[in-house]
């Protein structure tokens, strides 16, 4: 039972360096997210989706960019890494229900640095 | 626009001291709020959903309640495993997740 699966789970990347962070979820969900979480800080939603072929802007989308191809993979693409970029990267998914009131399943995170 | 906001930022209390959280929100169409613990290099873990103004939810020395503008995670006779960043979210009809910036629980012995 494996839930949401990201990798890497560490990477440290130079300025100007592009990558893609990966995310699946085995669990059939429609509802995918992005975080990202800095130091002490609370989580901040950097793109979601909510099905195949649908994506939209969070709080903070400057800089990255997403797509979803499929209901289980749903990558995020760093282009030109900024030292801004350093933080922890979190993938959620939910179900969809009638009620809407169901909780995410969070993966493991992504510890991204850039220097 | 969606947004919620917890407080205090941080909590330091004695093992068996009771406090509370709060969580105040602003959304449009509230599908779910969500109470989440998280530890320290690791994800998010779900504690609680609440869905209307009334409810309450109870998992052992926790107790989640809501009302149509805040909600509060009660912390009845804590242990020092209690200790933890606590999460709030909520989910709007947009069906974005939006988190509070967490309240940090510190249990001393």
């Amino acid at each position: 039972n494996a839930g949401v699966t990201q990798t890497p789970k560490f990477r440290i990347l130079k300025i100007g360096q592009s990558m893609t962070l990966q995310c699946t979820q085995d669990m059939n969900h429609n509802y995918m997210y992005w975080y990202r979480q800095d130091p002490g800080m609370g989580l901040k939603l950097i793109y979601y989706s909510v099905g195949a072929g649908i994506t939209d802007k969070g709080e903070v989308p400057n800089g990255y960019n997403v797509s979803r191809s499929t209901t289980e993979d749903f990558p995020l693409r760093l282009e030109l890494a900024a030292p801004s970029q350093t933080s922890v990267y979190f993938c959620a998914s939910t179900p969809y229900s009638g009620g809407g009131n169901t909780e995410a399943f969070f993966g493991q995170g992504t510890r991204l640095t850039v220097v | 626009e969606d947004q919620v906001t917890q407080s205090p930022e941080a909590l330091r209390l004695q093992e068996g001291e009771s406090s509370s959280l709060n969580c105040s929100y602003t959304v449009s169409g509230l599908r779910g709020l969500f109470w989440y613990r998280q530890d320290p290099g690791k994800g998010p873990e779900f504690l609680f959903t609440l869905y209307s103004a009334g409810e309450e939810k109870e998992k052992e020395r926790l107790k989640a309640t809501l009302t149509k503008k805040e909600s509060f995670l009660h912390i009845t006779a804590p242990k020092p495993e209690d200790s933890a960043t606590y999460l709030c979210a909520v989910r709007g009809g947009a069906q974005k997740l939006v988190f509070g910036q967490g309240t940090r629980l510190t249990i001393n012995p």
